[in-house]
């Protein structure tokens, strides 16, 4: 069985600095995807950033880029330039990739760690 | 395009009560999964619907069962509801073929149980 830790309950950055949340995984799958998700008050999960795992070079999107370590089953996330609007929970989360005609993996997500951005 | 539709948004049931919660999937989209989100944790997989049929579950009691209609839309019913199952449900929708392309979520039904 998979499983995704997150180490970091709550995290604090201040405006326009630079913060990186953990995650850490576990999984004897060698296809698989990570992904970081957003999550506002509003509570709608919002997609941030994706890793497909057979890809060595690392995701970025905007501000966002993630550090993946496949031998270290470790998948971080970098947040530069931070906004207010970053302040939100943030989930890391696992999907086996899904075999020729086999079923859809559904994600396995962490704990979630609480980043607030101060003015 | 229409993203992920959960209705109603906030519930109120009392114990041993049944309910029935409903998402209209983004359009285009022909896959639904539900997840169930406790008070400071992550989602958890209840179960997705792919042609009307359930295809994949989680550790969910049998009492956790699930509808999905010719549009793709779902409903998730929970019967002899518990105090634990206080949470907010997410809904998300997607492609079967490719499921990573767009992983679309609605903004969730909290459902509270007295």
């Amino acid at each position: 069985a998979q499983t995704v830790t997150q180490s970091q309950p709550e995290m604090s950055v201040q405006e326009a600095e630079t913060v990186t949340l953990s995650c850490t995984y576990d999984t004897s799958e060698n296809n698989y995807y990570l992904f970081w998700y957003k999550q506002p008050p509003s509570r709608q999960m919002i997609l941030v950033i994706r890793q497909e795992a057979y890809k060595q070079q690392n995701a970025t999107e905007n501000r966002f880029s993630v550090n993946f370590q496949k031998a270290a089953k470790s998948f971080s996330l970098k947040i530069s330039d931070s906004q207010l609007g970053d302040t939100a929970m943030y989930f890391c989360a696992f999907m086996k990739r899904r075999n020729y005609g086999g079923s859809q993996g559904n994600l396995i997500f962490g704990k979630g760690t609480k980043l607030s951005v101060k003015p | 395009e229409t993203g992920v539709t959960q209705s109603p948004t906030h519930l109120i049931k009392t114990r041993g009560q049944q309910v029935t919660l409903r998402c209209s999937s983004q359009s285009g989209h022909n896959t639904v999964s539900w997840y169930q989100q406790a008070l400071g944790q992550g989602p958890q997989f209840i179960f997705q619907y792919y042609r009307e049929e359930e295809n994949g579950r989680g550790n969910f009691p049998p009492r956790f069962s699930g509808l999905q209609f010719p549009n793709y839309s779902s409903e998730l019913n929970v019967n002899a509801l518990e105090l634990d199952d206080s949470a907010l449900y997410l809904c998300a929708s997607s492609l079967w073929a490719e499921p990573v392309d767009g992983y679309t979520f609605g903004s969730g039904t909290r459902l509270t149980v007295v």
